[in-house]
């Protein structure tokens, strides 16, 4: 069975810091990777996709990818009581189509 | 209006009974999904749908039905639900597949007693 992993936390920040979240996979023959966001009660929407090794950014969003190590991250500058929520890692391979970690709850503290 | 809906947003069924999401979307996207979430387990897809008429199978299956014969509906039945199904249920479309963006609907608490 091919798995995702993330803490699950809470991971507790305070308002202005970095937040970095972590995920592990399993499957090395994943070639895509996301990052959703979900607030409680609400649905799932994407926030960065990466698909190569390496840093991209999109605004206060980085996320990183090392296939080597089979491991993908989201850090997130200038935290906002707004960015509390649960965040999802997702990866996508042809055999396992995409699979879900069961998220990271992320709380900023003002 | 437009985006991607789900009803009924709230359901209590028995053990036994079939019952029927309906997921409707208005962007013409090629793609859908269905996935279910449980604590602990995150989201897990049942089935997806490249195009009317070509659906094929997700991580969990068993017990739910599919069926696309409109591009902007993906409805899901379980055949006999059983109290294994109580979740939430929520229908996803996009335009590129599972390497694009899915756009998710406001989903589906199901209730099996």
């Amino acid at each position: 069975q091919k798995e995702v992993e993330q803490n699950s936390g809470p991971l507790s920040v305070p308002e202005g810091a970095i937040a970095s979240l972590n995920c592990t996979y399993s499957d090395r023959g994943s070639q895509s990777f996301f990052w959703y966001r979900q607030y409680s009660g609400k649905s799932p929407e994407l926030i960065m996709s990466i698909y190569s090794n390496g840093d991209k950014e999109d605004g206060r969003f980085t996320a990183q990818l090392n296939k080597a190590s089979q491991y993908v991250s989201l850090l997130i500058r200038d935290s906002q009581p707004s960015d509390s929520a649960t965040y999802l890692c997702a990866a996508y391979s042809s055999a396992s189509k995409i699979i879900f970690g069961s998220g990271t709850r992320l709380s900023i503290r003002p | 209006d437009a985006g991607i809906t789900q009803s009924p947003r709230y359901k209590i069924t028995e053990t036994g009974r079939q019952v029927t999401l309906m997921c409707h979307q208005t962007w013409s996207h090629s793609y859908m999904f269905w996935y279910r979430q449980d604590l602990g387990h995150g989201l897990r897809l049942i089935y997806y749908s490249a195009a009317a008429d070509i659906t094929d199978k997700g991580e969990v299956p068993d017990g739910y039905v599919v069926s696309r014969s409109k591009t902007e509906n993906f409805p899901l039945t379980l055949e006999s639900a059983t109290r294994s199904q109580t979740s939430v249920y929520f229908c996803a479309s996009g335009a590129g597949g599972m390497t694009d963006t899915q756009y998710f609907g406001p989903g589906t608490r199901l209730t099996v007693l």
